[in-house]
């Protein structure tokens, strides 16, 4: 069992919904990433939270420290947000960070 | 600030060839990830290396593979003799410190892509 599980695997949405990708981690973590990959690009680093709530633009991520479980939300959604959506943790021991197997979202014009 | 260099970004090499993928952290940042990501699945810790120290190698195959941050310079990872199953995306990534630290900020580079034929 991976120790960050997210859902869903693949999403479609039309352009202009509202969406939401969660991602649960079974270990201690002294933080948790939100990381965006284009198709054959980089990976570019959304958010790192620790705790509550941050918001940059349309993008909202959350995190419930206690429920291990992270959203990802996005707000009117466009095309250019078709991507591979990346959850990460960072451990409170050791110095690896594990990834979930992402979440490949398509925006329909 | 550049931010992760790495390249080559492609590199294509036939079975039995070496590889060698270079990474320059961000300025400021001494510590590098090595991770990859095979066609479809996510991505894979390989190593974890601060200058002239590997730390953690567990997710690295035991044979072929190796990784280096030296003194001066680049990390790279090489992959010697290789085989069609090197093929993936190779990431780097670097931080200005330890998760313990609370510094583990995570700055990826672009990748590179390795295909072997």
């Amino acid at each position: 069992k991976n120790e960050v599980e997210q859902s869903p695997q693949n999403l479609t949405a039309q352009e202009g919904e509202f969406i939401t990708i969660n991602c649960s981690y079974s270990v201690g973590i002294s933080a948790l990433h939100w990381l965006q990959q284009h198709p054959g690009g980089g990976i570019v680093s959304l958010f790192m939270l620790s705790s509550g709530k941050k918001k940059h633009g349309r993008l909202i991520a959350t995190i419930n420290i206690q429920e291990k479980h992270s959203s990802l939300h996005i707000t009117a959604s466009h095309p250019r947000d078709s991507a591979v959506y990346i959850c990460a943790v960072s451990r409170n021991t050791g110095n690896q960070f594990y990834f979930g197997t992402g979440t490949s979202l398509t925006v329909i014009p | 600030n550049a931010g992760v260099m790495q390249n080559p970004r492609h590199l294509v090499r036939r079975r039995g060839q070496e590889a060698r993928l270079r990474c320059s952290p961000m300025k400021g940042h001494s510590h590098v990830y090595w991770y990859r990501q095979l066609p479809e699945e996510g991505l894979k810790f390989m190593v974890y290396l601060q200058k002239e120290n590997i730390i953690d190698e567990s997710g690295m195959p035991k044979e072929r593979f190796s990784a280096e941050f030296p003194k001066e310079g680049p990390s790279i990872l090489r992959i010697q003799q290789v085989v069609r199953g090197d093929s993936a995306a190779y990431f780097c990534a670097s931080s200005p410190g330890t998760a313990r630290s609370g510094a583990n900020v995570l700055t990826f580079g672009a990748g590179s892509r390795l295909t072997v034929l």
